[in-house]
């Protein structure tokens, strides 16, 4: 199987601007969650979809949003950047019956200038 | 609030020599807890989980709910084994969501 994929690899942002990731899932897998990475910070998670339906949320501002797809495709949207928004942002699905263990993706590098 | 906590943040061991990654979690439940690896150039993955109590490249962690910690050992490092470590903790009850710790970077000198 594919593992999970995720588009662009790499953006860069100015302050103020918006952006939107996108991620697929392994094939067959229903829940998708997003993490982010920064130095400082670690990985911290910022949502879980299941189902197309956000199942858990992180500790993050509502300029952090997201939504999943019908074939479980999710996307993730941050508006109004900020400096601190640069990370790389995870994304991991997992399959419903196989409980936590999740499947990262390459991550996508957002650099916000 | 659950909370996973690696104490190192760098582990240099020589080729051969034993090897135990420290974790420590504070949650009030019964957690689930894994170990996950990133190396070099690759994505972030399953090292092993406790409830499956398999040794996966020769690495064993066995969750000690007295002390809370869930440390990862194995006997004699290799130089692949290199790579960065992270403690991860689910709450059964909260969907799929993952509490990460810092990660140990382990480094393994020939």
């Amino acid at each position: 199987k594919a593992g999970v994929t995720q588009t662009p690899r790499y953006l860069i942002k100015t302050r103020g601007q918006q952006v939107t990731l996108s991620c697929s899932p392994i094939s067959g897998h229903r829940s998708v969650s997003w993490y982010q990475q920064t130095p400082g910070q670690g990985l911290q998670f910022l949502f879980e979809y299941f189902s197309e339906t956000q199942r858990n949320k992180g500790n993050f501002p509502g300029r952090f949003s997201g939504r999943q797809f019908s074939n479980s495709r999710s996307e993730m949207n941050v508006s109004t950047l900020e400096l601190g928004d640069s990370a790389l942002y995870l994304c991991a699905s997992s399959p419903y019956n196989r409980g936590p263990e999740q499947f990262f993706g390459p991550g996508t590098r957002l650099t916000v200038l | 609030a659950q909370r996973v906590t690696q104490p190192e943040k760098l582990l240099s061991v020589f080729k051969g020599a034993p090897v135990e990654l420290k974790c420590n979690y504070s949650y009030s439940g019964s957690p689930e807890l894994f170990w996950y690896v990133q190396y070099s150039r690759q994505r972030l993955q399953l090292l092993l989980r406790h409830i499956s109590r398999e040794s996966i490249k020769g690495f064993t962690a066995d969750l000690n709910k007295g002390e809370t910690s869930f440390h990862l050992k194995k006997p004699f490092a290799q130089e692949e084994d290199s790579a960065m470590y992270y403690c991860a903790l689910s709450d059964g009850n909260a969907g799929n969501m993952l509490t990460f710790g810092g990660g140990t970077r382990l480094m393994v000198k020939p």
